[in-house]
């Protein structure tokens, strides 16, 4: 079974920051590898699918980039509301999370 | 639009059974796979298990294979997460989400469990 690693768990940034986030498979997953944004109490929220595709409405200061087995989250500048846990997220023969950062304000 | 809309909030004891639901619309329901992820609280997502309401083929994670069942009724689009048994460890929140591929774009509003005695 493929297992996801996910560093660091957890980061405190200043507003306007560059944050990055890694995300590891235990073996190739060519670029089948999605990210979200989850904030308390509500559904995760895509973000980046095939590993750097922005989803649409999406504001552009989120990216993604890898293929293979390690992939990179970037938020460019970091905002207040960009507070949240972020997850990344493979498809093999069934979904599988990371285990989240979670992104502060410094 | 795709919507899911989950049953609501369940307050149950330990060994009681229990069954939440998930309906979609907006969308052909046979077509898209349908899963289940919980979230215990303050901890991450965790991908329970998903079906595919075409043919009930249904794929448990390791972790919950023989801990729940997952089916679906697609005379009604709903899909189901049953438990024969709560324990006070499956009180969570609840996310039913769909897809036609891998990144998951709808999500219902979540379900929270609480199982306590």
């Amino acid at each position: 079974d493929i297992q996801m690693t996910q560093s660091p768990s957890s980061l405190s940034a200043s507003v306007g920051d560059r944050v990055t986030i890694t995300c590891q498979a235990s073996q190739d997953i060519n670029n089948f590898l999605s990210w979200y944004q989850q904030k308390p109490g509500k559904a995760p929220k895509l973000l980046i699918y095939d590993a750097s595709n922005l989803e649409t409405g999406v504001p552009s200061r989120f990216s993604g980039s890898g293929s293979g087995t390690d992939f990179t989250f970037t938020i460019s500048s970091l905002q207040p509301e960009d507070v949240a846990t972020y997850y990344c997220q493979q498809y093999d023969n069934l979904p599988l999370f990371g285990p989240g950062t979670k992104v502060d304000i410094k | 639009e795709v919507q899911l809309v989950q049953s609501g909030a369940e307050v149950k004891k330990p060994g009681e059974s229990l069954k939440i639901s998930c309906k979609g619309s907006g969308y052909s329901f046979t077509s898209y796979w349908i899963g289940w992820v919980r979230q215990m609280p303050g901890k991450g997502l965790e991908w329970m298990g998903i079906i595919y309401p075409g043919d009930s083929e249904t794929r448990y994670s390791p972790s919950f294979q023989g801990q729940v069942t997952i089916s679906a009724d697609k005379s009604i689009s709903t899909a189901y997460l049953q438990w024969s048994s709560l324990k006070a460890s499956d009180t969570a929140m609840y996310f039913c989400a769909t897809s036609s591929s891998i990144a998951v774009r709808d999500w219902g509003q979540g379900t929270l469990v609480t199982v306590s005695s």
